[in-house]
């Protein structure tokens, strides 16, 4: 098994440009989340889902969008990039919520806004 | 989702137990610990969670004190593979993937 795969692994963006980050599992896991991490710092939710065609927002979803159309993909959209979107972006899936909520993830995309 | 307090860093020598700290006195009845590890920029690793009772997996053991106010993750063979930062996060089950990520414990294992 792949377990989470991201795509791609480093981007550069010009300010204004849009473009889609990659999510997919290969463990039917329900649960999707997409998470940003800026140096030195935690995780911080942007988008989660709870199952194909559900969608909910996190702590920091300004400037994001995300479907789930099937249970294996979870693409993150940015639709106008800000420099402020600088961060490595962890998508990470789990086969259930609640307390045995156990995440895997991706190894990560890191993405410069210039 | 209360909040946590680990050591900034710690070392172990290869192949003894690590035990690391997490403060969490402010914990409320039905939050859980997890524990995850970061692995040089990659993405986090799952590593084991608990209410009140011990717990042990295959990576490692869990110990929460009888008053829940704090929690020690032991690894008991640590390897040079363990060196990682190590994150104590509190969460209410109810709280979809709101996994609060402090400063965490970066655990240099050396030979």
């Amino acid at each position: 098994n792949a377990g989470v795969t991201q795509t791609p692994k480093f981007r550069i963006l010009k300010i204004g440009q849009s473009m889609t980050l990659q999510c997919a599992q290969d463990m039917n896991h329900n649960y999707m989340y997409w998470y940003r991490q800026d140096p030195g710092m935690g995780l911080k939710l942007i988008y989660y889902s709870v199952g194909a065609g559900i969608t909910d927002k996190g702590e920091v979803p300004n400037g994001y969008n995300v479907s789930r159309s099937t249970t294996e993909d979870f693409p993150l959209r940015l639709e106008l990039a800000a420099p402020s979107q600088t961060s490595v972006y962890f998508c990470a899936s789990s086969q259930t919520g609640g307390r045995n909520e156990k995440l895997f993830f991706g190894s990560g995309t890191q993405l410069s806004v210039l | 989702d209360a909040k946590t307090t680990q050591p900034p860093s710690m070392d172990c020598a290869e192949g003894r137990a690590a035990n690391l700290p997490c403060n969490h006195s402010t914990i409320s009845g039905n939050e859980y610990v997890y524990w995850y590890r970061q692995i040089h920029s990659q993405g986090p690793q799952y590593i084991i969670h608990g209410l009140k009772n011990n717990e042990t997996n295959e990576m490692a053991s869990l110990i929460i004190t009888e008053d829940r106010k704090s929690s020690t993750l032991i690894l008991p063979h640590a390897t040079l593979r363990d060196t990682a930062v190590y994150y104590c996060i509190v969460r209410v089950p109810s709280n979809t993937g709101k996994l609060i990520f402090g400063q965490g414990t970066t655990l240099q294992v050396k030979p």
